[in-house]
């Protein structure tokens, strides 16, 4: 079965320190992966993909992720966190061709200053 | 990429009416979605509306509560049927680009309060 875990509803981080946001996948396909930001009051914006080409993906605003088969894992770091990256984070899943990406429960990134 | 508009951006109803809510594409594509995200929830998939075809709906949504049209490449339609305050939510239209790829874009998403 396909599915996606995000591993902790809140972070919180100060602006300037380093952001980590967990997120593993089960799938039975050699799977897509996605991080969406979601602001508040607006939609779904796609951060990054990974599609089986580079297991480090660099994404905008300055995001990055590392895909690791071994771990099924797919996090999404930030070397430095700024105000304006607090939101809601969801990690997607893309399973067999023609199915709709499935979503993690998102975490909110929190960032103080 | 592909721009996504919806219409309306957001309402607020009264229980036992009908919402029908718009989303345009700028560019022909084949797979659309629906998708509801009730507060502080993450996403659900609805359904999947291909031109052509009858759309596809996920366990617990049915057509008569969300009877969806897809009539050209470009746009889609959702409706919210007789509707309660449970079905307050921000609803989401999605568009995948191309057959050979699972990445999905995104509408604003309309917000719905029912009173």
């Amino acid at each position: 079965a396909q599915s996606v875990t995000q591993l902790d509803s809140h972070v919180s981080v100060s602006e300037g320190t380093p952001v980590l946001l967990r997120c593993n996948y089960s799938s039975s396909y050699s799977p897509s992966l996605f991080w969406y930001v979601q602001h508040p009051n607006k939609g779904l914006q796609l951060l990054l993909k990974y599609t089986s080409a580079a297991t480090l993906v660099k994404g905008i605003n300055g995001f990055e992720a590392e895909f690791k088969k071994s771990e099924t894992s797919f996090h999404l770091t930030k070397p430095s966190a700024h105000m304006s990256d607090a939101a809601e984070y969801f990690c997607a899943l893309g399973g067999s061709a023609g199915t709709a990406l499935i979503f993690g429960k998102g975490t909110t990134l929190s960032v103080s200053s | 990429s592909a721009v996504i508009s919806q219409k309306p951006s957001r309402d607020i109803c009264q229980r036992g009416t009908s919402l029908t809510i718009q989303c345009q594409v700028d560019s022909q594509v084949t797979m659309m979605f629906w998708y509801r995200q009730q507060p502080g929830q993450s996403l659900t998939l609805i359904a999947t509306a291909n031109q052509g075809s009858e759309a596809t709906y996920e366990s617990g949504f049915v057509i008569d509560k969300f009877p969806i049209s897809r009539p050209n490449l470009t746009f889609s339609t959702l409706t919210v049927s007789n509707m309660s305050p449970e079905d307050s939510s921000i609803y989401l239209c999605s568009v995948r680009p191309g057959l050979s790829t699972n990445l999905q874009y995104f509408g604003p998403g309309t917000r719905l309060t029912v009173t």
